[in-house]
């Protein structure tokens, strides 16, 4: 069972516009939360995490919002620009799961000028 | 400074034949993870180094696997014999401490097709 999950495969979004990518998660032992960015034929590149203990985080164009209740947690960015196209991967971890990051199934971003 | 380099960056053996992938990782990061994504699908953790121990091997699917660290530098990671539903990427990743306090570097990972 997927601890972890992006539920929207795909996003299309305009030049310029926000791209919201969501991620759930049903493990509430995960205490920190990752987005890595993707290219193909590349390895994943970290983008931004949160901690558990926090709401939000921002940095740049790229902010990550946190909703434990809901166990739910989304990617913002804005504006969104062409060179963002890639696929975006949630992940997290648990203090008592030591370094191992659960990813998500991944959603490809495109971005059209 | 070197990022995470992983070899062969592709392999296409036949089912039933070895396989070993190796990964450099970053100079001085003691941590050291394998993960492998199948068929398009998530990213799976596969097992954690810390210097030349294993942390944590809990993802490993079954014996056929074999990782291994000596001295606590480069790491193998050996298929034996492979089978078709290994075929996938594996990625090799590492960092200095804890995930929360510390990124973990992705390498381009090794492709792998068993035919």
């Amino acid at each position: 069972d997927q601890q972890v999950k992006q539920n929207s495969p795909s996003l299309s979004v305009q030049e310029g516009r926000i791209s919201i990518l969501n991620c759930d998660y049903t493990n509430s032992m995960f205490d920190y939360f990752l987005w890595y960015k993707k290219y193909p034929a590349e390895g994943p590149t970290f983008l931004i995490s949160i901690s558990s203990i926090k709401d939000k985080n921002e940095d740049g164009r790229f902010t990550v919002f946190l909703n434990k209740s809901a166990k739910h947690l989304s990617l913002h960015i804005v504006p969104s620009q062409p060179g963002d196209s890639a696929v975006y991967f949630c992940a997290a971890s648990a203090r008592n799961a030591g370094n191992m990051l659960t990813f998500g199934g991944g959603t490809r971003l495109m971005v059209k000028p | 400074e070197a990022g995470v380099t992983q070899f062969p960056s592709h392999s296409v053996i036949e089912k039933g034949q070895t396989v070993t992938l190796r990964c450099d990782p970053i100079s001085g990061h003691d941590n050291l993870y394998w993960y492998r994504r199948v068929m398009g699908k998530e990213i799976k953790f596969l097992l954690h180094f810390v210097k030349e121990s294993k942390q944590d091997e809990s993802g490993m699917p079954n014996n056929r696997f074999l990782a291994e660290r000596t001295g606590g530098t480069y790491s193998t990671l050996k298929v034996q014999p492979a089978e078709l539903e290994d075929s996938g990427v594996y990625f090799c990743a590492s960092s200095q401490g804890r995930v929360s306090g510390n990124t973990i570097y992705f390498g381009e990972g090794s492709w792998l097709t068993v035919v």
